[in-house]
């Protein structure tokens, strides 16, 4: 069965500073990976995505995840946060013939201080 | 226009009514999916419909009806409603055709209920 661990459910960094956000996944076949993003009091909002092809996936907002099989993980990371960064932020797999349903990670809160 | 709207954005009501939340999207999607985000933000599939036909149920309570009219419509209504029913429930849609489970979902944008 599908599964998805979201290390640490808060993460606090400065404005500049790296974010890193981890994600490992289980699954019994190739999986599709996922990073979502949420506003306070909106809906999600892809990120990222990784299918097939290459490992290191670029995303909107500066983001970028790697997909590593060996791992089993697909860590989200930016070079520099920036304040509007702050928000809740989703790994989630899918798989072939799964009717492309979504299993979420528990969330990370991500904050950025001044 | 909005991709994926949902009515009513907020719903408070006592326990034991009966309350439906409606979701339509307009991308030409042959998926429709509910999800339910509890307190704890957790996110959990309920159901899925592709094109008008259940594929997904997760094991959710009965009182929890789906019901699609076409594949640009997928309303949620729940009878007997109770506390734990309190959450924000999330419409999506995506295009699945052919076993395809990598196109990205688009979310509408919540409804929260909220059950006295």
């Amino acid at each position: 069965a599908q599964s998805v661990t979201q290390l640490g459910s808060h993460v606090s960094v400065s404005e500049g500073a790296l974010v890193l956000l981890r994600c490992n996944y289980s699954s019994s076949v190739p999986p599709y990976l996922f990073w979502y993003v949420q506003y306070p009091n909106q809906g999600l909002q892809l990120l990222l995505k990784y299918t097939t092809g290459a490992t290191l996936v670029k995303g909107i907002n500066g983001f970028e995840a790697e997909f590593k099989k060996s791992e089993t993980s697909f860590h989200l990371t930016k070079p520099s946060a920036h304040m509007s960064d702050a928000a809740e932020y989703f790994c989630a797999v899918s798989e072939y013939n799964q009717g492309g349903k979504l299993i979420f990670g528990q969330g990370t809160e991500l904050s950025v201080k001044p | 226009d909005t991709a994926v709207s949902q009515t009513p954005k907020y719903l408070v009501t006592q326990m034991g009514n009966d309350k439906s939340i409606k979701c339509e999207q307009n991308l030409g999607h042959d998926t429709m999916y509910w999800y339910k985000q509890d307190s704890k933000k957790f996110l959990k599939i309920m159901f899925s419909y592709n094109n008008k036909e259940l594929i997904i149920n997760e094991t959710v309570p009965n009182r929890f009806s789906p019901k699609s009219p076409d594949k640009a419509h997928l309303n949620l209504h729940i009878n007997s409603l109770e506390l734990g029913d309190s959450a924000v429930y999330f419409c999506a849609s995506s295009q699945v055709r052919g076993g395809l489970a990598g196109n990205e979902q688009f979310f509408g944008p919540g409804t929260r209920l909220t059950v006295l």
